[in-house]
């Protein structure tokens, strides 16, 4: 499984976009890339996934470059409620090494 | 809510004792897991079943006992723990147990060991 790397926190404001990059050099050819946010005394909650390119839903866009050795989840506009530990996997089968890492744990301030 | 619900929410046992962490899921899914979150640590991995099939177990010492008596229902037995084992244990379920499935987690047990 390939071992990502991600800013340990982030600041921002209300209404901004936030970018949070995740690295992940190791990344096999199969494996996908997953993002979860989590907030404080709670269970991680699934946010977006994708392969390449550019994925979007309706609470996060995931921008994947042609080398998928890095991904980028976009927050647009956050808000007060968007702080939490946001996570960043890559991986296809293998619990062998699957593993959330430390996250990054964004403040949004009013 | 997720779909995914854990008993107790909280709990307090001593070394000595012998108590069980319940989970049960209403998604129809087939992947269970266990989960250990300690203070400032990453979420940790303890143990995956599919289809009431234990397939992962990641060096998680024998105090932790898992059963998953159908794909509903996933129990970790706990005992003799020591004070380290006091942490936030989150269950998941996924339809399947490929990693690109979303998991979908419960609130989890704080769990204290005096």
């Amino acid at each position: 499984l390939a071992k990502t790397t991600q800013p340990i926190s982030m600041d921002s404001y209300e209404g901004q976009e936030v970018n949070i990059t995740c690295s992940h050099n190791n990344i096999a050819t199969n494996d996908y890339i997953t993002w979860y946010q989590q907030f404080p005394s709670q269970g991680p909650r699934f946010i977006i996934q994708g392969y390449k390119t550019k994925v979007t839903n309706e609470v996060a866009s995931l921008f994947i470059p042609a080398d998928r050795k890095s991904s980028t989840l976009s927050l647009p506009r956050v808000s007060l409620s968007d702080t939490a530990v946001y996570y960043c996997l890559v991986g296809l089968y293998n619990f062998n090494k699957f593993y959330f890492g430390s996250g990054t744990k964004l403040n949004v301030k009013p | 809510e997720t779909g995914v619900t854990q008993t107790p929410r909280h709990l307090v046992m001593g070394m000595t004792n012998k108590k069980s962490l319940k989970c049960e899921q209403h998604l129809g899914h087939n992947a269970m897991y266990w989960y250990k979150q300690s203070a400032k640590k990453p979420l940790e991995l303890m143990f995956v079943y599919s289809l009431e099939e234990r397939v992962e177990n990641n060096s998680v010492p024998s105090r932790f006992s898992p059963e998953c008596p159908n794909s509903s229902h996933l129990f970790l037995h706990l005992h003799t723990l020591q004070p380290e084992d006091s942490a936030l244990y989150l269950c998941a379920s996924s339809q399947e147990t490929a990693l690109y499935n979303e998991q979908f987690f419960g609130p989890g047990t704080r769990l204290t060991v005096l």
